[in-house]
């Protein structure tokens, strides 16, 4: 059964922030929110992941609400190079729990 | 960042034959390694998690005899494809998780086609 829901398909002008939504409402206390990316024909990308509090890298940040029952990727100023399949996923993050994907959601970003 | 690399990155073969992937975490050491399959539009699936010195562990469906997996060493997990039929012609990805942050790291994939 899956843990996240992500809607499957949003456009994104070039330039302006990306905002990628995922809800996991049955999310446990000791697991982590984790995002993937995956450019087309090309092995998933590490992004960010987060437990509670909001996360900023180079790529991206994550926005988890304070319920954690739901979170949000935000690229500041989205490329065409965005142009993947997204993949947010719940796991436990340690040394027994994997990586299971769900259908994720497309993100087009448009010139 | 970590880097795993997968090799090959496309091989094609006739039916029958065996075909051997590598994936190789070449700075950090991976007790854990995954294999994943991936059809056309379709999510990865998870097939096996290797760990090293030990028998992997096959997902549900998952035919281990034909689906070799070794993780003889810390940097590097291997599958082996035997007798390789159409239906098998897939996208192969790889995983590595870095023990230092707990987060699995993915190889570029290899597409195999069966003729």
């Amino acid at each position: 059964d899956a843990k996240t829901t992500q809607p499957p398909s949003m456009d994104c002008a070039e330039g302006r922030a990306a905002n990628l939504p995922c809800n996991h409402s049955t999310i446990s206390g000791n697991e982590y929110v984790y995002w993937y990316r995956q450019i087309h024909s090309q092995g998933p990308q590490y992004i960010i992941h987060g437990l509670k509090n909001n996360e900023t890298n180079e790529m991206a940040s994550l926005i988890i609400t304070e319920d954690r029952k739901s979170s949000t990727l935000i690229l500041p100023h989205a490329t065409l190079r965005d142009t993947a399949v997204y993949y947010c996923i719940v796991r436990v993050g340690t040394s027994y729990d994997k990586v299971i994907f769900g259908p994720g959601t497309s993100l087009s970003v448009i010139p | 960042g970590a880097v795993v690399s997968q090799h090959p990155s496309r091989v094609i073969c006739k039916s029958g034959t065996s075909v051997k992937i590598e994936c190789r975490s070449l700075d950090f050491q991976a007790t854990t390694m995954f294999w994943y399959r991936q059809f056309p539009k379709q999510s990865l699936m998870l097939m096996a998690t290797s760990n090293e010195g030990s028998k992997a562990t096959y997902e549900q469906g998952v035919e281990k005899d034909k689906f070799l997996i070794n993780h003889a060493s810390l940097t590097l997990s291997t599958l082996t494809v035997t007798s390789a039929h159409p239906e098998d012609s897939s996208f192969y990805i790889c995983s590595a998780r870095r023990l230092a942050d707990n987060i699995q790291y993915f190889g570029a994939g290899t597409r195999l086609s069966v003729l």
